[in-house]
């Protein structure tokens, strides 16, 4: 069975600081691994990935992720949050051989000005 | 390029009474499919997935059913509606195991 892990609930930065969202998984085999963002009321955007190659990835509006596989970790990053990521963020795994896309529990960011 | 409706955005019913939300994928020919449920803007369920025409599988047992009876058309039924099925219903579609998804809009269920 696969699963994902987004230890924080919520995560609260000021504008101008760096923003970090927590992500570990659990998958047989491969992973690949995605992060969407989420607004009120609306569906799931989609981010960024990790398919193969390069450990750290880059997605939309300055986003970030790296993908650490000793530690079953891909943490989402950005140098410098705006006030309008202020959202909720999903981490998503699918197995190499498997249809199914799991996602964590999500995290709410609040970034203040 | 590619685009997926969901409707209708938001729906109130009576316990008791029947469901159908509909999805449609264009621009794109043989997606995989699924049928997502969102309880109180946290994490996502993954209801059903399909990866063709009259193929479900379901991910969870419970008061729902999906079909596929198109290509690019996946439809979430349920014959009677319990209180505990509200929620928001989301809709993807993906390429290959590879690719990532791509969300609708969802539809806003409140069974009253």
């Amino acid at each position: 069975a696969q699963s994902v892990a987004q230890p924080e609930d919520q995560v609260n930065v000021a504008e101008g600081n760096p923003l970090t969202v927590k992500c570990t998984y659990s998958v047989s085999g491969n992973p690949y691994l995605f992060w969407y963002v989420q607004y009120p009321n609306r569906g799931l955007q989609f981010l960024l990935k990790y398919i193969t190659g390069d450990n750290l990835v880059k997605g939309s509006y300055g986003f970030e992720a790296e993908f650490n596989k000793s530690q079953t970790s891909f943490h989402l990053k950005k140098p410098s949050a705006l006030v309008s990521d202020s959202a909720l963020y999903f981490c998503a795994v699918r197995g190499a051989n498997d249809y199914k896309l799991s996602f964590g529990a999500g995290t709410t960011v609040t970034v203040r000005a | 390029s590619q685009t997926i409706h969901q409707w209708p955005a938001t729906l109130v019913q009576p316990v008791g009474s029947p469901l159908s939300l509909e999805c449609t994928v264009e621009g794109t020919s043989n997606p995989n499919l699924y049928w997502y449920r969102q309880a109180a803007g946290r994490g996502l369920q993954l209801l059903f997935y399909s990866v063709g025409i009259g193929q479900i599988s379901s991910e969870v047992p419970q008061n729902l059913s999906a079909s596929r009876p198109q290509d690019r058309q996946f439809i979430l039924s349920s014959k009677k509606l319990l209180l505990s099925d509200s929620g928001f219903y989301l809709c993807a579609w993906f390429r290959q195991v590879n690719t990532e998804a791509f969300f609708g809009q969802g539809t806003r269920l409140t069974v009253v």
